[in-house]
């Protein structure tokens, strides 16, 4: 069946620096990808998504690109704040009857100021 | 804050117990979708409605149950409940399934603790 696998985490960064999270998917099709953001104590709240191949979404200086070649969706932040201390879930939207979001396990991650 | 609300935040109760989480979805959409946040198994799928009737099972228990209403609130049962239970529920909404919006929203999740 469709899986997401993300990096294990922590991640701790210090602050301004270069942010990469991995994520490679299987699916049969082409899902819809996304990643979602869950900060301290909150719920999911979407990030960006990428219905197509090749597309890009970005969101708050996040980026990610869906590259069907490798199925993969990368999450990267050109210089990372402390407030982007969070856990992050990199997910695809399965194509079948059942319509649901499959996660991956969350990557969390650690800003020092 | 994502138009979709569920109550209540938070809930403890006793092994053995019944409850009930609701969710009401964003105005307009009609899909609804629960899914169960745990420390062993992560986020994942338990049932999804479309204007109120059941579309897709994922790995929901027999002592779960839920149902959408006229409305289209949502509503999961829990019963017999187990330590195991203790988790984070999530509901989210979307316009239809497989909606050319392809996207869920989410509320803020229920937290149940069964001691």
């Amino acid at each position: 069946g469709d899986s997401v696998t993300q990096m294990e985490g922590p991640v701790t960064l210090s602050e301004e620096a270069f942010l990469t999270i991995n994520c490679t998917y299987t699916a049969t099709g082409y899902p819809s990808l996304f990643w979602y953001v869950q900060y301290p104590g909150e719920g999911l709240q979407l990030l960006l998504k990428a219905t197509k191949a090749d597309d890009k979404g970005s969101n708050k200086g996040f980026e990610a690109t869906y590259r069907k070649e490798t199925t993969s969706f990368h999450l990267e932040k050109g210089s990372v704040q402390v407030s982007d201390s969070a856990v992050y879930f990199c997910a695809l939207r399965s194509r079948d009857r059942d319509d649901k979001i499959i996660f991956g396990k969350g990557t969390r991650l650690h800003i020092l100021p | 804050d994502s138009g979709v609300t569920q109550t209540p935040k938070h809930l403890i109760t006793a092994t053995g117990q019944r409850v009930t989480l609701r969710c009401s979805p964003r105005s307009g959409d009609l899909s609804v979708y629960w899914y169960q946040q745990s420390l062993d198994q992560g986020l994942q799928f338990l049932i999804h409605y479309y204007n109120g009737e059941e579309r897709a099972k994922g790995n929901i228990l027999e002592r779960f149950s839920a149902q959408q209403f006229p409305d289209l609130h949502s509503e999961l049962n829990l019963s017999s409940l187990e330590l195991g239970d203790s988790a984070l529920y999530f509901c989210a909404s979307s316009v239809a399934p497989r909606s050319s919006y392809n996207e869920q929203f989410f509320g803020p999740g229920t937290r149940l603790t069964v001691l």
